[in-house]
């Protein structure tokens, strides 16, 4: 019952340094998020996915790319990690698009950028 | 401008009382609001949600009040146990667009 997985939990990257964050889901959920969490900022919307083969762009795209090449799968990339870009990614997924249908979050990466 | 709105960064209540956090927003088109927990090093989980056509949802300790005149809502826990200290998350959607959170309020439940 593992819901949604991310890997990895830690990361520290040096500045110019890319790299790919996992996202799992295993609820057949269409819909699918990446948000970063940052110190008395909430959750901000990264990019997002209406289903499979789909991408779309949130509140704070900049810096980032996604691809959902699997229903299951939804990966985020920074091609070159800046500074600014340090801070916790989680990603979630629902059923639906709405309010009425919650979305279910992973535990979390934690990344640093040096 | 945010449209999803806690003001107070924290809030400690003695266990066994009410906790009442509270939200606000501007967008008086949303239709559905939701509470989100979050413990250190988890995930947030979501709590409970209120459609904009009631005033009221309540879920065994839990319970969200929605004042759409003020563009309010709150969520009250009776009693407040330990397990309650956490992040909570207010969140507010239209339709199909996407979820908004405010910035979160830590509650702390002292013994």
């Amino acid at each position: 019952n593992a819901g949604v997985t991310q890997t990895p939990k830690f990361r520290v990257l040096k500045t110019g340094q890319s790299m790919t964050l996992l996202c799992a889901q295993d609820m057949n959920h269409e819909y699918m998020y990446w948000y970063r969490q940052d110190p008395g900022m909430g959750l901000r919307l990264i990019h997002y996915s209406v289903g499979e083969g789909t991408t779309a762009k949130g509140e704070v795209p900049d810096g980032y790319n996604v691809s959902r090449l699997k229903k299951q799968n939804f990966l985020l990339g920074l091609e070159s990690a800046a500074p600014s870009q340090t801070s916790v990614y989680f990603c979630a997924s629902s059923y639906a698009d709405r309010g009425s249908q919650p979305q279910h979050f992973g535990d979390g990466t934690r990344l640093s950028i040096l | 401008d945010q449209q999803v709105k806690q003001n107070s960064p924290s809030l400690s209540v003695q266990e066994g009382r009410i906790s009442i956090l509270n939200c606000d927003y501007t967008n008086s088109m949303f239709d559905y609001f939701l509470w989100y927990k979050k413990y250190p090093a988890e995930g947030p989980t979501f709590l409970i949600s209120i459609s904009s056509i009631k005033d009221k949802n309540e879920d065994g300790r839990f319970t969200v009040f929605l004042n759409k005149s003020a563009k309010h809502l709150s969520l009250h826990i009776v009693p407040s146990q330990p397990g309650d200290s956490a992040v909570y998350f207010c969140a507010a959607s239209f339709r199909d667009d996407k979820i908004i959170f405010g910035k979160g309020t830590r509650l702390h439940i002292l013994p």
